[in-house]
């Protein structure tokens, strides 16, 4: 059974830093594209970030501004998300998802962890 | 990036009975070369992750009842689920991967007359 468990998510302060991690099973991770995606509460989608299997290609969300970095260890089966700088607006949970494949939509999707950026 | 409206934002239908919901593309998403549509939708129910009906514009996901399907092509697509069961209430969101940013619709809410 394919599995995406998300942690790392928390309250942090406007400018602060957290680092989601992505634990998956019941497939081969190296096989896949991967991505992030975020839902702001009681709101719509939006697409992050996503990366290549052996994470030689990531593409992001312009509006992100650098602040956010994608990566991924296939020998821990596991995606990451560093985010940097974060704002109000980056208040969302986020998902990781597993790809069809590159230009693909996200067939399988974890739970989902809650970043919420307040003083 | 190409920005993807929904229409209604929420529908009402009655048990038994066909929701229509569309969704069009501010640019055609149809890719000549393959003559794909880079359209998927996605069902979301109350604290759950979205999950995938579509893609291609009418390739139902594994295990995806055949009530759904979608169709169109270029910039207007519709998903269309007959006879509507209970367990089809959820907000429903179409999204493009033709490019990046993949972008979503801001869903349509369906629930039961």
């Amino acid at each position: 059974e394919v599995q995406l468990v998300e942690s790392g998510g928390g309250l942090v302060q406007p400018g602060g830093s957290l680092r989601l991690s992505c634990a998956v099973s019941g497939f081969t991770f190296s096989n896949y594209w991967m991505s992030w995606v975020r839902q702001s509460p009681g709101k719509g989608l939006e697409w992050v970030a996503n990366i290549k299997q052996d994470g030689t290609e990531k593409y992001y969300v312009d509006s992100l501004m650098g602040r956010f970095t994608i990566s991924r260890d296939n020998t821990e089966n596991s995606l990451y998300l560093q985010m940097n700088s974060l704002r109000a607006e980056d208040t969302a949970v986020y998902y990781c998802a597993r790809d069809l494949g590159k230009w693909e939509p996200h067939q399988h999707w974890g739970q989902g962890t809650l970043v919420t950026v307040s003083s | 990036d190409i920005v993807m409206t929904q229409s209604p934002d929420s529908l009402a239908v009655s048990l038994g009975e066909r929701a229509t919901i569309n969704c069009k593309s501010s640019r055609s998403v149809l890719y000549s070369s393959s003559s794909k549509n880079y359209l998927a939708w996605y069902q979301q129910k109350p604290g759950l992750p979205p999950k995938l009906l579509i893609y291609w514009a009418f390739t139902r996901d594994s295990g995806v009842p055949d009530r759904f399907s979608g169709s169109g092509s270029g910039t207007d697509f519709t998903l269309t689920i007959d006879s509507l069961q209970a367990e089809d209430v959820a907000v429903y969101f179409c999204q493009q991967y033709y490019s990046t940013p993949y972008t979503f619709g801001q869903g349509t809410r369906l629930e039961i007359k």
